[in-house]
């Protein structure tokens, strides 16, 4: 079945820019996706990419992806208390309809 | 922005008992999910949900669970004999239209901590 991993935790400095890191297997992903939650929150859509697309940026959010190594990245400019939070990685694929593939979420710290 | 709720936020029980977890889904979307994350796991699709029936669930939504949207307004999940292992944050989301449309967001309720002792 699909997987998609990611690393559990994640440390940055205020101002600096966080990189978070997915990997998946199912190389028919059709949409990957990055959720944000908050503590006590729901999962909140960040930003998605379509799969024939390398990069995709919004404000201080950059997406890219590496089709052949089925890597998907999330960066953050400008890092701020705000952000902190953990983050998803998600995948839709034509094989698996309506279902969503999560990865475990990577915590983020951002220290002050 | 319009939001799907869940409650209870929490929600403890004994094993063996039957539990059942609430969910308001945005008014005006048509495709309902339960997903599950236990601590320190995945997060797991148990079901999805359109037109009053099933239309996918996983290994997990085994004959303790069913779904049911009673109302116009409620849709909830219920666990006729919970075990230890279903002990999770249970979170229900909903979309507009089906998966395709991408720009469609998965709105997410902010969970129901399910613990069973």
């Amino acid at each position: 079945g699909e997987d998609v991993e990611q690393s559990l935790f994640l440390s940055v400095r205020e101002g600096d820019s966080s990189v978070i890191n997915c990997t998946y297997t199912d190389s028919s992903s059709t949409y990957l996706y990055w959720y944000k939650q908050e503590p006590g929150a729901g999962l909140q859509l960040l930003t998605y990419i379509f799969s024939n697309m390398d990069m995709k940026q919004d404000q201080r959010l950059t997406v890219l992806l590496n089709k052949k190594d089925k890597h998907l990245s999330l960066r953050i400019a400008d890092t701020q208390t705000g952000d902190s939070a953990i983050y998803f990685c998600a995948e839709s694929t034509p094989n698996t309809g309506n279902q969503f593939y999560f990865g475990t979420g990577t915590s983020l710290t951002v220290i002050p | 922005e319009p939001e799907v709720t869940q409650t209870p936020s929490h929600q403890v029980t004994q094993m063996g008992q039957e539990v059942i977890l609430r969910c308001v889904p945005i008014s005006n979307h048509l495709y309902f999910y339960w997903y599950r994350q236990i601590l320190g796991q995945k997060v797991e699709f148990l079901v999805s949900f359109y037109n009053n029936e099933i239309s996918e669930k996983s290994e997990i939504f085994d004959d303790q669970f069913s779904v049911e949207r009673p109302d116009g307004s409620n849709f909830t999940l219920k666990i006729r004999s919970t075990k230890l292992e279903d002990s999770a944050m249970y979170f229900c989301a909903s979309r507009k239209k089906s998966w395709y449309a991408a720009n469609e967001k998965l709105f997410f309720g902010s969970g129901t901590q399910l613990s069973v002792l």
